[in-house]
């Protein structure tokens, strides 16, 4: 199994602002997926992010918006940035489990407020 | 593109029942499909993956099936106690894609009464 840790686990932001949320996962994995879940919606894959490499952004997502950093194998961020209120959602980080399993794992989630 | 329908939207049961939460999906390319469940504050749990080769997967009171044919899935919760309460997920990872990443249904939200 995998551990993984976002922090913050929320905040509440003014529009126009940016907020980096932080990832940590108990392991080395080569992946990390950032998903988005707004109200009432099913959750959204945002990025891939590979270690050493550029993120791969979804259709929809772009790196402006959305920057990801991969500094090594257990760490990442996402930066939601220039905020506004459609910004609000759940942001949450995951990664699948070691080689061979393909079960995969989520982080707590932030919930992110943008008033 | 991958669409995931979760059907109920909500559910609400007294203790005891057996449920069945329904999942269907439009693109029977997949790897695999996993249930999850979503509590608040504290992300997803993973509870059953189905490779695409397997038709079901059990663990304790909960069976899932798979029919990549018609592109269909179900969970089974034998005998629901009030801690299932719960938002059940289901989501396929789409053969030719990434491993990891998913497309999801928007859930079940699940509420079990004493």
């Amino acid at each position: 199994s995998a551990v993984i840790s976002q922090k913050p686990s929320r905040d509440i932001c003014q529009r126009g602002t940016s907020l980096t949320i932080q990832c940590q996962v108990d392991s080395q994995v080569t992946m990390m997926f950032w998903y988005r879940q707004q109200p009432g919606q099913s959750l959204t894959l945002i990025a891939t992010a590979n270690q050493g490499s550029e993120a791969t952004y979804e259709s929809g997502f772009v790196i402006d918006k959305f920057p990801i950093s991969r500094p090594n194998l257990t760490f990442s961020t996402l930066t939601v940035s220039n905020m506004s209120p459609e910004d609000s959602s759940i942001y949450l980080c995951s990664v699948r489990g070691r080689s061979g399993s393909e079960t995969q794992y989520f982080g707590p989630g932030t919930r992110l407020l943008v008033l | 593109k991958q669409e995931v329908t979760q059907i109920p939207a909500a559910l609400s049961v007294p203790e005891g029942e057996n449920l069945v939460l329904n999942c269907s999906f439009t693109d029977s390319a997949i790897y695999n499909l996993q249930w999850f469940r979503q509590d608040p504050g504290k992300g997803l749990t993973s509870l059953l993956l189905i490779q695409s080769s397997q038709r079901e997967q059990t663990s304790g009171r909960l069976n899932a099936s798979l029919d990549k044919s018609s592109g269909r899935s179900t969970l089974y919760i034998a005998a629901s106690q009030p801690g299932d309460s719960a938002t059940y997920l289901c989501a396929v990872s789409p053969r030719g894609s990434t491993l990891g990443r998913l497309y999801f249904g928007r859930g079940t939200q699940l509420t079990v009464w004493p």
